[in-house]
C-alpha cells in the first residue's frame, strides 16, 4: 500500500455525463499529480498541484479540471464525457514540489458507455 | 519539452535469462531517471532510479545505466523470474519539473 488513496475504484457512466475522481495523498505529501493511462498509451501526465496551487499542466483537455483543497486532497473533474475518455486515472503524490519519488494510488477505472 | 522514447514495446524471455530495456531522452538538462514497474491491474511502483551524476546503480538483480552523452539510459534485469513479468516504464525529469514517462515495455518471463 503506497498510502495514496483513490476513490472510487471503478466508475461506469454514459457519454455526456460528468464525474469526479478523488485522491488523498500520503500523509505529509504536498504535491499531487494526475495521470491518464489508456490501453496503448503510457502514463499521460495531466496536471500537478502543490500545496493547493496548480504547478504544471500536461495534455489535459479543457473538459477536465482539477483542484487541491486545504486538507491537500485533490479532485479531478471530467465533464462532457466521451467514449475515448475511458481509461485508468492515477493519482500520485510526492513530498515536495519536485519531489523525486512519486507514490501512486491504485487508480480509478473509468468506463464511458 | 522533454520527450522519452522506450524500446522495445514488448520483450519475451525465458526464466533465468537477462532482460534489457532502453530509453532515450531529448532534454540534455534532465537529471533524474526513475524506473517504475506496473504489474497487471496494479499501480506503478518505483523499482530503481538514477541521477545524472552517477553512471550506474545496482540493486540485487536490477541495474540501471546512464549515458549522458548519448542521452540514453537502460534497465537491466538479470536471472529473470516469472514474477518479473510486468510493464516497465522509464521516465526523465529536469530539475523540479514533472516526470515524462516512456510508453512502457511489457516484459513476459516464461517458466
Amino acid at each position: 500500500d503506497s498510502g495514496v488513496t483513490q476513490t472510487p475504484k471503478h466508475l461506469i457512466t454514459a457519454t455526456g455525463q460528468r464525474v469526479t475522481l478523488r485522491c488523498s495523498p500520503r500523509s505529509g505529501d504536498l504535491s499531487v499529480y494526475w495521470y491518464q493511462q489508456s490501453l496503448d498509451q503510457g502514463l499521460q501526465f495531466l496536471i500537478q498541484y502543490y500545496n493547493g496551487e496548480e504547478r504544471a499542466k500536461g495534455n489535459i483537455l479543457e473538459r477536465f479540471s482539477a483542484q487541491q483543497f486545504p486538507d491537500l486532497h485533490s479532485e479531478l473533474n471530467l465533464s462532457s464525457l466521451e467514449l475515448g475518455d475511458s481509461a485508468l486515472y492515477f493519482c500520485a503524490s510526492s513530498v515536495a514540489e519536485g519531489g523525486n519519488i512519486q507514490y501512486f494510488g491504485a487508480g480509478t477505472r473509468l468506463s464511458v458507455l | 519539452g522533454e520527450n522519452v522514447e522506450q524500446h522495445p514495446s514488448t520483450l519475451s524471455v525465458q526464466e533465468g535469462d537477462s532482460a534489457v530495456i532502453k530509453c532515450t531522452y531529448s532534454d540534455s538538462a534532465s537529471n533524474y531517471f526513475p524506473w517504475y514497474k506496473q504489474e497487471l491491474g496494479k499501480r506503478p511502483q518505483l523499482i530503481i532510479d538514477i541521477r545524472s551524476n552517477v553512471g550506474e546503480k545496482k540493486d540485487q538483480r536490477i541495474a540501471v545505466t546512464l549515458n549522458k552523452t548519448a542521452k540514453h539510459f537502460s534497465l537491466h534485469i538479470t536471472e529473470t523470474q516469472p514474477e518479473d513479468s510486468a510493464v516497465y516504464f522509464c521516465a526523465a525529469r529536469r530539475g523540479y519539473s514533472t516526470l515524462t514517462f516512456g510508453k512502457g515495455t511489457m516484459l513476459l518471463v516464461s517458466p
